[in-house]
């Protein structure tokens, strides 16, 4: 059974800090890795995918990617008090189906 | 960008109705739509894919009887919760894919449906 893992949190960071969210995967088949941010009270938005291992950059965003590990990351630099969410990891191997994990929910402190 | 559109919002019901709930891709053809329920501060929960022209198929636990499934075009999915009762008080919400699984879900705004 494919499993996605989050840590449930809440992470507390202060503002300006460096927020950083983890995902673990169980199935090395996977092939593409996307982070959703869900506001409470409202639907999953798609902010980062990333197919290749590395690092991906999008504005504050960066999704970091390790196969080998099956580890998949969101760091979120500058965090606003409107980063304050849950975060969902959500994994896809080549079905027409994603995984997604729990979500971690991230409070930022003014 | 991708756009589902997913009404209503919000409805509220007596218990022993039927409540339909509309999920349409705007601007791109879904074969695929997915239903999600997701109760106050908890994970979402894959109620059921959507399969355009054929049978939905449900997750484990979820009675197809009560939440019928519909989806008879490429841009339309509906879910029906059938005699609704106070514990079917939840969030749904459906997505759908645009093409190969690379380009991920889109969500739809969500429906929250209160039966009282």
């Amino acid at each position: 059974q494919k499993e996605v893992e989050q840590n449930s949190g809440p992470l507390s960071v202060p503002e300006g800090a460096i927020a950083s969210l983890n995902c673990t995967y169980s199935d090395r088949g996977s092939q593409s890795f996307f982070w959703y941010r869900q506001y409470s009270g409202k639907s999953p938005e798609l902010i980062m995918f990333i197919y290749s291992n590395g690092d991906k950059e999008d504005g504050r965003f960066t999704a970091q990617l390790n196969k080998a590990s099956q580890y998949v990351s969101l760091l979120i630099r500058d965090s606003q008090p409107s980063d304050s969410a849950t975060y969902l990891c959500a994994v896809g191997a080549g079905s027409y189906q994603l995984t997604f994990g729990k979500g971690t929910k991230l409070s930022v402190i003014p | 960008g991708a756009v589902v559109s997913q009404h209503p919002s919000r409805v509220i019901c007596k218990s022993g109705t039927s409540v339909k709930i509309e999920c349409r891709s705007l601007d791109f053809q879904a074969t695929t739509m997915f239903w999600y329920r997701q109760f106050p501060k908890k994970s979402l929960m894959l109620m059921a894919t959507s399969n355009e022209g054929s049978k939905a198929t449900y997750e484990q636990g979820v009675e197809k009887d009560k939440f019928l499934i519909n989806h008879a075009s490429l841009t339309l999915s509906t879910l029906t919760v059938t005699s609704a009762h106070p514990e079917d008080s939840s969030f749904y919400i459906c997505s759908a894919r645009e093409g190969r699984i690379n380009y991920g879900y889109t969500f739809g705004s969500g429906t929250r449906l209160t039966v009282v």
